[in-house]
């Protein structure tokens, strides 16, 4: 099992350039989210979905899109980057509501 | 929506001694309270978590407990060792069922262990 698999590991971006962060999860996990962690502001979450087809907003989805095809991928797109939206963003599976969540390694985005 | 506050935000302790977290949370319909530890460069991972039903929660060296009334939960680590050197995240959520994990993070707490 590779668990939860995140690219880029680190990507700069111009402000309006577009972009999609790719995550990945083996372990046939139904729920998946989305997480931008800014310094001293813990994680905060953007989108996330509870299956296949399914998708909601988080508390800060604003200048990002998501779908799920699959059980196993959940790209998360930044549609026009902004500098705002520099950060560290990290994607997390479980495989139920009540169960332990499973973060990836991380992707550092820069938009200059 | 929900609001945990976590102190303090850094913690020196000298290796061997104890170390406590304190998180508060604000919305009763929070259920569920997972403790993350995040090394340089990685992801966070969840070391101990608690539910509403249990008051106390031990695994080795590191324990949670949890005041329903006062909307607190607390992390303990006993006989700190260099490698518990990290930012620990508290986080609380609602869980309910068919609404997806949202789970509301502290602000962390950069523990360091003093050899």
């Amino acid at each position: 099992n590779a668990g939860v698999t995140q690219t880029p590991k680190f990507q700069v971006l111009k402000t309006g350039q577009s972009m999609t962060l790719q995550c990945a999860q083996d372990m046939n996990h139904e729920y998946m989210s989305w997480y931008r962690q800014d310094p001293g502001m813990g994680l905060r979450l953007i989108h996330y979905s509870v299956g296949a087809g399914i998708t909601d907003q988080g508390e800060v989805p604003n200048g990002y899109n998501v779908s799920r095809s699959t059980t196993e991928d959940f790209p998360l797109r930044l549609l026009s980057a902004a500098p705002s939206q520099t950060s560290v963003y990290f994607c997390a599976s479980s495989y139920s509501w009540g169960d332990t969540q499973y973060f990836g390694p991380g992707t550092r985005l820069t938009v200059l | 929506g929900e609001n945990v506050e976590q102190h303090p935000s850094t913690l020196s302790v000298q290796e061997g001694d104890s170390a406590v977290i304190k998180c508060t949370y604000s919305d009763s319909a929070s259920n569920y309270f997972p403790w993350y530890k995040q090394e340089l460069g990685k992801g966070p991972q969840l070391i101990i978590d608690i539910r509403s039903n249990v008051g106390e929660k031990k695994d080795q060296r590191i324990a949670v407990t949890l005041n329903k009334t006062a909307k607190h939960f607390s992390l303990h680590i006993t006989e700190t060792q260099p490698e518990d050197s990290a930012v620990y995240f508290c986080a609380a959520s609602p869980q309910i069922p068919n609404t997806g994990n949202q789970f509301y993070f502290g602000t962390g707490t950069s523990l360091t262990v003093i050899p």
